[in-house]
């Protein structure tokens, strides 16, 4: 069955420090991997994208890593601020199906000054 | 800016009485995409338009139903709404099914009394 596990489910975080979170997939045949990030009452945002061969990849103060052995992503963000604070959901793509996104539960992140 | 608009914000409703939620993209996108999400779980898909052609997930209740009289609109019609029908309901787009990323709307927020 293809499922996209994600963990920690909810995390609190002083502003300023790092944080990662972490997703887990079991979705064949694979295309890419997305993180978004939905801010409250709003709809999720691409950060962003990494297909099969990228390891990392970056978007300001946010890194996610993709091993496709493992079958794993994380997303870092560094130096976090309070806006940083929201849902950040890991989303992927099928390579064929016309149902072709799985999405994770998402991890709840709260940023605190 | 092209966008995904989504009217209302927030809609209540009364158990029973049919709602309609509307979405409209500047985008001109072929593809647009109904998602249900209920508090800390995935958006789950509903059902999705590749232009005319309307394709419904299997698990969909009949009670959902859908029209897009063109390009740009797409509307989510609720017949007769539950108490379990509330829930955040998200419209995306995307320029094809391909590997394309879908843009989405800032939700509408459905209470059902």
């Amino acid at each position: 069955k293809n499922q996209v596990e994600q963990s920690p489910q909810s995390l609190i975080i002083l502003e300023g420090k790092n944080c990662t979170l972490q997703c887990n997939y079991t979705v064949s045949p694979f295309s890419n991997l997305r993180w978004y990030k939905q801010d409250t009452g709003r709809g999720p945002v691409s950060l962003t994208i990494m297909t099969f061969s990228e390891n990392t990849k970056s978007n300001g103060r946010y890194t996610a890593t993709l091993d496709a052995d493992t079958k794993q992503s994380s997303l870092h963000i560094t130096a976090s601020q309070l806006s940083d604070s929201a849902s950040y959901i890991c989303v992927v793509r099928l390579f064929s199906g016309n149902t072709p996104l799985v999405f994770g539960k998402g991890t709840r992140l709260s940023v605190i000054a | 800016d092209a966008m995904v608009i989504q009217n209302p914000r927030y809609q209540v409703t009364q158990f029973g009485k049919p709602v309609t939620l509307s979405c409209s993209q500047t985008l001109n996108h072929n593809v647009m995409y109904w998602y249900q999400q209920k508090s800390s779980q995935a958006p789950k898909l509903l059902f999705h338009y590749y232009d005319k052609d309307f394709n419904n997930e299997a698990d969909t209740p009949d009670n959902f139903q859908s029209r897009r009289p063109n390009t740009s609109f797409c509307f989510l019609d609720i017949r007769s709404p539950g108490l379990g029908d509330a829930a955040m309901y998200l419209c995306a787009t995307s320029r094809d099914r391909a590997n394309n990323e879908q843009f989405f709307g800032p939700g509408t927020r459905l209470t059902v009394l």
